[in-house]
């Protein structure tokens, strides 16, 4: 298996663009998370899918964030209009229906926005 | 709000040097402690899952250890090599997946 794919690796926009990150999660895994990471706060949960289902938003910072997985094997975050605040690498990861809650990062978007 | 904390924030040793780190964690809300290693400009990967209190997990020269009463575990590097150089994160899985992780411990080794 490849591991978790996610696209694009680095991005540079205006602020008041959309972006759109995506994730490919590993085949099989029942669990997609979306996770920011910054240097004051460090990686943040922003949500997390079950079985293609979003069970938990409430890290999602604000309504300019939104989350989708349309199929087990794609998801999408989407921040719209985008602000120079949400400069960050986004990290998406994914994890099997096992009780351990081993996580498997992909490689991370860098978003900057100017 | 669960805090995990992760002691020292940063670390400079010497090649060759053995050297731990320290996640604390609220022992209530304990379902499995995650050990995750993050090179720079990398995605991070899973070092160590400990479930049961007393746990000791060893892989080559890295071990950790887990006490979920008291709520703290310990990562050992021994004999620390240059490519030991990363972030180390702790992270506390609650159950229903909610993961929480710590600030890490940036760890440098020199030649």
């Amino acid at each position: 298996d490849a591991g978790v794919i996610q696209s694009p690796r680095h991005e540079v926009t205006e602020m008041g663009q959309e972006v759109t990150l995506r994730c490919k999660p590993i085949s099989g895994h029942d669990y997609l998370f979306w996770y920011r990471q910054t240097m004051m706060r460090g990686l943040e949960l922003l949500i997390y899918f079950n079985n293609n289902v979003p069970i938990d938003d409430s890290g999602m910072p604000e309504d300019r964030f939104s989350a989708k997985m349309p199929n087990a094997s794609f998801s999408t975050l989407k921040i719209q209009p985008s602000e120079p605040r949400d400069s960050a690498v986004y990290f998406c990861a994914s994890g099997p229906s096992l009780h351990t809650g081993e996580l498997f990062f992909g490689e991370g978007s860098r978003l900057t926005v100017l | 709000i669960l805090n995990v904390e992760q002691s020292p924030q940063s670390l400079h040793v010497q090649e060759g040097d053995s050297t731990n780190f320290t996640c604390s964690f609220p022992s209530s809300n304990f379902y499995a402690l995650h050990w995750y290693r993050w090179e720079t400009a990398k995605s991070p990967e899973a070092l160590f899952v400990m479930t049961l209190n007393g746990d000791e997990k060893k892989k080559g020269r890295i071990s950790a250890t887990l006490n979920t009463k008291e709520g703290y575990s310990y990562l050992y590097i021994k004999g620390s090599q240059p490519e030991d150089s990363a972030t180390y994160l702790c992270a506390l899985h609650t159950g229903g997946f909610k993961t929480i992780f710590g600030a890490g411990t940036r760890l440098f080794v020199k030649a």
